[in-house]
């Protein structure tokens, strides 16, 4: 079956760390999108790549890293310069020549 | 700068009502608009795509319509069932950015 998978569904991050959040997709897509979701807000774009080995920073990447070293693969660390990283992280990926998203099942992050 | 509101935030209908949920957005320089569904702790599920070219798009019981000139589209419901309780969130692709932007949602409740 193809599709996006993110891992780990949920991640506890003690104060001061940096965390990975997994995304790959088997659906052959060239673009890939980290989203962040908060209660009662739209989804708001962190980073994303258009092709291997290349990424623009979104709307709110201050305290964010990502790297695009295969296809597949869009993994998103959350550092410990990110004050408030409590949220609902989600990923998707776009065939080229499309415009139509598809999702993963998200990963909540909550600081201890 | 694009950007996309929902109205209302949240609705509680009876089951078998009609509803209609609304999206509007600030720049008609759009490739698309895509109606998704959430639910609660879990990823987004595609619902509708309709093409800056088209007008409406019908899935089942949702019909969703398409204003590019006036900046807004509708999410008809038909004989709503409890199974449609979720948030309902609407994007436009933008030309600007090429990316999606997502409105807040709107929480939808269905009562038996």
């Amino acid at each position: 079956d193809g599709g996006i998978t993110q891992s780990p569904k949920y991640l506890f991050r003690k104060e001061g760390q940096n965390v990975t959040l997994s995304c790959e997709q088997n659906l052959n897509h060239d673009a890939m999108y980290w989203y962040r979701q908060d209660p009662g807000q739209g989804l708001r774009l962190i980073y994303y790549s258009q092709i291997v080995n290349d990424f623009q920073k979104g709307d709110i990447a201050e305290g964010y890293s990502v790297s695009r070293e295969k296809k597949e693969s869009f993994p998103l660390t959350v550092t410990s310069a990110q004050k408030n990283p409590t949220a609902f992280y989600l990923c998707a990926s776009r065939r080229q020549g499309s415009t139509e998203a598809f999702f993963g099942q998200g990963t909540r992050l909550t600081v201890v | 700068k694009q950007e996309v509101t929902q109205i209302p935030a949240a609705l509680s209908v009876p089951e078998g009502e009609n509803l209609v949920l609304n999206c509007s957005f600030t720049d008609s320089a759009i490739y698309n608009l895509q109606w998704f569904r959430q639910d609660p702790g879990k990823g987004l599920t595609s619902l509708l795509l309709i093409q800056s070219s088209q007008r409406e798009q019908t899935s089942g019981r949702l019909n969703a319509s398409l204003d590019k000139s006036s900046g807004r589209s509708t999410l008809y419901i038909a004989a709503s069932q409890p199974g449609d309780s979720a948030t309902y969130l609407c994007a436009v692709f933008d030309t600007g950015g090429f990316k999606t932007i997502f409105g807040a949602g709107t929480r939808l409740f269905v009562k038996a």
